[in-house]
């Protein structure tokens, strides 16, 4: 069975830390892993990783994939109040019928404190 | 730019009513995908289709059915709601090897 896990469940820091936030997976034909920001609403994309040892950056923001190892690291420096939300870890993988689906994790819910 | 577009946005339903979700994308992806979030539950894949006339099953499929009408539109029916199916609901459209977009939800509540 597909599997996406996600740690820590929730993460309370002060503004200026840095955090790092975990996915590990076991799936059927890996071809990508995904990381989304969810707030008040929809899931909005952050990075899509499909090889490993490449660190895709963005800001304050960076992420890296060990497909080896089979897991994912979202890093968040200098953290401020705006980056309070539920982290997303998202596999995509090869379905039962041949095509793929995407499989989540169950996020990561961070606070960041003034 | 409207990307994926859910409706309804909010709904009460008595258990044993049925409702059809509609969803429809207009970034002419292929993939599309039903998902329910629950509280410490992460997002759960309900059902999905490939492509135009395929749907697969998801995670969590009991309950409900799919139509893929045509390339734009997925849409997700409850036969006979039970109140387990409280929950928000997310439709998203995909490329294949890119990223999903997703809708902004329907929040349903089942009394």
């Amino acid at each position: 069975e597909d599997k996406v896990v996600q740690s820590p469940l929730s993460l309370v820091v002060h503004e200026g830390d840095t955090v790092t936030l975990n996915c590990s997976y076991e799936v059927t034909n890996f071809r990508s892993l995904l990381w989304y920001k969810q707030e008040k609403k929809a899931p909005t994309f952050l990075f899509m990783l499909t090889s490993s040892g490449i660190e895709k950056k963005s800001g304050r923001l960076s992420s890296i994939l060990d497909k080896k190892e089979l897991f994912s690291i979202l890093n968040i420096t200098a953290t401020q109040t705006g980056d309070s939300a539920i982290y997303l870890c998202a596999v995509e993988a090869l379905g039962a019928s041949g095509t793929y689906k995407y499989i989540f994790g169950t996020g990561t819910r961070l606070k960041v404190l003034a | 730019n409207a990307g994926v577009t859910q409706t309804p946005k909010f709904q009460v339903l008595k258990t044993g009513q049925s409702m059809t979700l509609q969803c429809a994308q207009d970034m002419n992806h292929n993939s599309m995908y039903w998902y329910r979030q629950d509280p410490g539950m992460g997002l759960r894949l309900i059902y999905y289709s490939a492509s135009e006339g395929t749907t697969d099953k998801g995670e969590v499929p009991n309950g409900y059915n799919v139509s893929r009408l045509n390339k734009r539109e997925f849409s997700l029916r409850l036969e006979s709601a039970a109140p387990s199916q409280t929950s928000v609901y997310f439709c998203a459209s995909g490329g294949s090897g890119n990223t999903i977009y997703f809708g902004e939800g329907s929040w349903l509540t089942v009394v």
